[in-house]
């Protein structure tokens, strides 16, 4: 089936740097979503990208849905310690209803 | 406005035995979604449900899991019998409606260790 590969894995940085995640498919996708999950909640929606370019930001988060349609990218600017968590990257691929998740990049904040 | 509400929040149970989770969507949200998420993993879809029928429930394992959303509203999500490899959070989620563009919104999870 249908898989996204996301990295890093896991990020350690210091309070205040800019973090940059990505995901990538072997498919084209119409969809990206970016999630982000915080210890014992579920996902929260972040940032939707509909459009093959599309680049969108939501405060000090911004996304961008790859030409290829392959792949997409989240950077945090200016990262805070509430920022700890899991961030997940979603697609839906053409004619799916399903959404289809990465395995998160685990996002830790040192002191 | 209130969440999508999911119980128990934990649940550990041996192999074999059978377990439900519940979950009351948003108000209003058509589809509903039930996902696993197995330590490491990010979730991945069951079943959706639109109203009170199924949409998808191509990776649900129908031998042992099942399913029901009777009145289109709440959902219960059963496991009979229970394997190790169960193990995991069972999370659902709601969205108002079904097409490109649809936020999901989850709920907190059901967490379920399997002995």
């Amino acid at each position: 089936g249908q898989q996204l590969n996301q990295s890093p894995q896991s990020m350690f940085i210091q309070e205040g740097e800019d973090v940059s995640m990505n995901c990538t498919s072997s498919s084209i996708f119409n969809t990206w979503l970016w999630y982000k999950q915080d210890p014992g909640e579920g996902p929260v929606l972040l940032i939707a990208l509909y459009k093959a370019g599309e680049l969108t930001s939501n405060g000090r988060l911004t996304a961008q849905f790859g030409i290829t349609r392959k792949d997409s990218f989240l950077n945090i600017s200016a990262s805070i310690p509430s920022d700890v968590g899991i961030y997940f990257c979603a697609g839906r691929a053409p004619g799916d209803d399903k959404i289809i998740f990465g395995k998160g990049t685990r996002l830790h904040i040192l002191p | 406005e209130a969440g999508v509400a999911q119980s128990p929040r934990y649940k550990i149970i041996e192999k074999r035995q059978s377990v439900a989770f519940w979950c009351n969507p948003i108000s209003g949200h058509a589809t509903l979604y039930w996902y696993q998420q197995i330590l490491g993993q990010g979730p991945k879809l069951l079943i959706q449900f639109q109203n009170n029928g199924v949409v998808d429930d191509s990776q649900l394992p129908k031998d042992r899991f099942s399913a029901e959303r009777l009145k289109g509203v709440d959902s219960t999500l059963k496991i009979q019998p229970a394997k190790l490899e169960d193990s995991a959070v069972y999370l659902c989620a709601s969205s108002f409606v079904r097409d490109i563009g649809e936020t999901q919104y989850f709920g907190p999870g059901t967490r379920l260790l399997v002995l």
